[in-house]
């Protein structure tokens, strides 16, 4: 079964500093990654998707690179933002297509 | 504006009564997914189904029940055999494009007293 762990479970930055969210996935067989944004009591809003035969993504000021062979991937936030404050889930894909996710990053920035 | 809708946004019910959840998709996707999400822990997979009259069961699928008549439409009844059904629940849908990204919904938030 893929297990997703996401640590830190918590992070909190002052306005401008880079964030580096970490994702890692006990199978590596996957068929892609996708990283979404959830704000409290909404929905998930998709941020990035890496497709497996992809190294890395980016979208604006987000970037995000998949390491298959040892289970990791990396979401990077740069220049971050009050707005940027939310919990960042990752979550992967196998030949089924059902997303398996980790429990999410909750990230504060503080101005 | 194409989207993923869900009904109701909040939904209270008494222990023991079925509810049905509703959700509904204008982004012409092939495949849609029920998720369950609790405080602290990632989503859970309920339900999905892949194509028109045909869905298969999830991880968590105990206690639910789902439909998949139309394509734009997949409801979720959440039954008196759910042992513990207070919860966020999440609907998502995604193309057979090669891609399959996962869009989802705003949620309903249940809670069974």
């Amino acid at each position: 079964k893929q297990e997703v762990t996401q640590i830190p479970a918590a992070l909190s930055v002052p306005e401008g500093e880079n964030l580096v969210l970490n994702c890692s996935f006990t199978d590596s067989a996957i068929y892609n990654l996708q990283w979404f944004r959830q704000d409290p009591g909404k929905g998930l809003t998709s941020l990035l998707l890496i497709q497996s035969s992809q190294r890395e993504q980016t979208s604006g000021r987000l970037n995000a690179s998949l390491d298959k062979s040892s289970g990791r991937s990396t979401l990077y936030i740069a220049a971050s933002q009050p707005g940027d404050s939310a919990t960042y889930l990752c979550a992967v894909t196998k030949n089924d297509y059902k997303l398996s996710f980790g429990a999410g990053t909750t990230v504060t920035v503080r101005a | 504006d194409g989207g993923i809708t869900q009904s109701p946004k909040y939904l209270f019910r008494k222990e023991g009564q079925n509810v049905t959840l509703s959700c509904e998709q204008n982004l012409n996707h092939d495949a849609m997914y029920w998720y369950r999400q609790d405080p602290g822990q990632g989503l859970r997979l309920i339900y999905y189904s892949q194509i028109v009259n045909d869905f298969q069961k999830g991880d968590i699928a105990e206690g639910y029940s789902v439909s998949r008549e139309k394509k734009e439409s997949f409801p979720l009844t959440v039954t008196s055999a759910q042992k513990n059904p207070t919860a966020f629940y999440l609907c998502a849908s995604s193309a057979w494009d090669g891609r399959y990204e996962q869009y989802f919904g705003p949620g309903t938030r249940l809670t069974v007293t």
